[in-house]
């Protein structure tokens, strides 16, 4: 157990629609990562949020926003869902940086018919 | 940007064989490298890292890997595989732009 929680753990949804997925990190943790892994396009990090604020951008579509709250959980916004958009999302948690040990929550995995 | 590339999509080795996975990067400067584990169903796990300093780099579970400037590589070694040692493992790079990359990753078989 790595100590990050995410919800729901499966997601079935249209497309079109608009879902959010939530991550709790770990206990002390003030960096959370999101990450986007499916067959098409493997392992993607999307974004990183440190102590409330965007401190790292990668391949995030236009499409998704995220957000850290005061709490330090967070919520990965995914809108006009596509069927590409199915996949497994991850959230990871570190003390800071990037570069730090990161550590996985289960997943969500998110299918969009 | 950085990239990662991992040419084996797939290998099998018998239990207690050594192991070599293999992962070339590509960036400029001396990049901070990874290597993930990922167990079917579950998240990934952090094996090691290399940032600076001595380019053997040891990890948990039995692992290593060895940073080679010339070869742009940083291949994964186990010298005895056990069973649960199946799984997904991936490399991964970050430049200075705060971008990690992952390879497409290496499906790991074990033979009993």
């Amino acid at each position: 157990d790595s100590g990050v929680t995410q919800t729901p753990k499966h997601l079935i949804t249209a497309t079109g629609q608009r879902v959010t997925l939530r991550c709790s990190p770990r206990s002390g943790d003030l960096s959370v990562y999101w990450y986007q892994q499916s067959l098409d396009q493997g392992l993607q990090f999307l974004i990183q949020y440190y102590n409330g604020e965007e401190r790292a951008k990668g391949n995030i579509l236009e499409r998704f926003s995220a957000q850290q709250f005061p709490d330090l959980h967070s919520e990965l916004n995914l809108s006009s869902l596509e069927l590409g958009d199915s996949a497994l999302y991850f959230c990871a948690s570190s003390e800071g940086q990037l570069t730090d040990t990161q550590y996985f929550g289960p997943g969500t995995r998110l299918t969009v018919l | 940007a950085q990239s990662v590339t991992q040419p084996d999509i797939h290998i099998t080795v018998s239990e207690g064989a050594s192991l070599e996975l293999r992962c070339n990067y590509s960036y400029g400067a001396t990049p901070y490298l990874f290597w993930y584990v990922q167990s079917p169903g579950q998240g990934l796990q952090l094996l090691l890292k290399y940032f600076s300093g001595d380019t053997l780099v040891q990890g948990i579970k039995g692992f290593e890997a060895e940073f080679k400037r010339s070869q742009s590589s940083f291949n994964l070694r186990k010298p005895s595989v056990h069973w649960s040692d199946a799984a997904e493992y991936f490399c991964a790079v970050v430049g200075d732009n705060n971008d990690m990359r992952f390879g497409a990753g290496t499906r790991l078989t074990v033979k009993p």
